[in-house]
């Protein structure tokens, strides 16, 4: 039980679009999603925590202009990189907590999104 | 910010158990610790988490000091499989908030 999936897995974008990534929890309600980015070789970073029907809160640092965050159902949160450069090349992953699985957080398997 | 301190890298032989510590010197009282493990890009999976008494399930034991500023996670027979980074992390009492620190690569060597 606790899965949660990405999509896509991998996505190559040109400059300046905007690319949108999926989170589903498959098996369970996530009332809290949480999204992160982690570069090669670093530990992973916490940039924003959504809860399903609310404003997302961003960590300091974050642009949440750039980064838009869409939890509008228990089941799925949206990650949208607005006009997207080469430096927001990066792996994201997202995490998601409910009910009745505890204040684990489960990941999803990440997306590898590379910007040229 | 992460709250833990970790060694940057261990590597452990095939069988033998694997012990991983973490320092978290200001926890306070009501605060869990929490272990995951991320093998090479892939998302983290969840191994265990405790308060203040020791803890274990199928995965790996958790060993938590009296005064709960530090902690060991035991796998008690590695396998190549569990080569991956360790993260230990101290969840905050407010907010259900993860911050990973640098974690320990671990290396379980044939």
């Amino acid at each position: 039980g606790a899965v949660v999936s990405q999509h896509p897995s991998w996505v190559i974008c040109k400059s300046g679009t905007s690319v949108k990534i999926e989170c589903r929890s498959l098996d369970f309600q996530a009332t809290t999603m949480f999204w992160y980015r982690q570069f090669p070789k670093q530990s992973l970073m916490l940039m924003a925590t959504s809860n399903e029907g609310s404003k997302a809160t961003y960590e300091q640092g974050v642009e949440k202009d750039k980064f838009l965050i869409n939890h509008a159902s228990l089941t799925l949160s949206t990650l949208t990189v607005t006009s997207a450069h080469p430096e927001d090349s990066s792996f994201y992953i997202c995490s998601a907590n409910g009910q009745g699985i505890g204040y684990e957080q489960y990941f999803g398997p990440g997306t590898r999104l590379t910007v040229t | 910010d992460a709250k833990t301190t970790q060694p940057t890298s261990m590597d452990c032989a095939e069988g033998r158990a694997a012990n991983l510590p973490c320092n978290h010197s200001t926890i306070s009282g009501n605060e869990y610790v929490y272990w995951y493990r991320q093998i090479h890009s892939q998302g983290p999976q969840y191994i265990i988490h405790g308060l203040k008494n020791n803890e274990t399930n199928e995965m790996a034991s958790l060993i938590i000091t009296e005064d709960r500023k530090s902690s060991t996670l035991i796998l008690p027979h590695a396998t190549l499989r569990d080569t991956a980074v360790y993260y230990c992390i101290v969840r905050p009492n407010t907010g259900n908030q993860f911050y990973f620190g640098t974690g320990t690569s671990l290396t379980v060597i044939p």
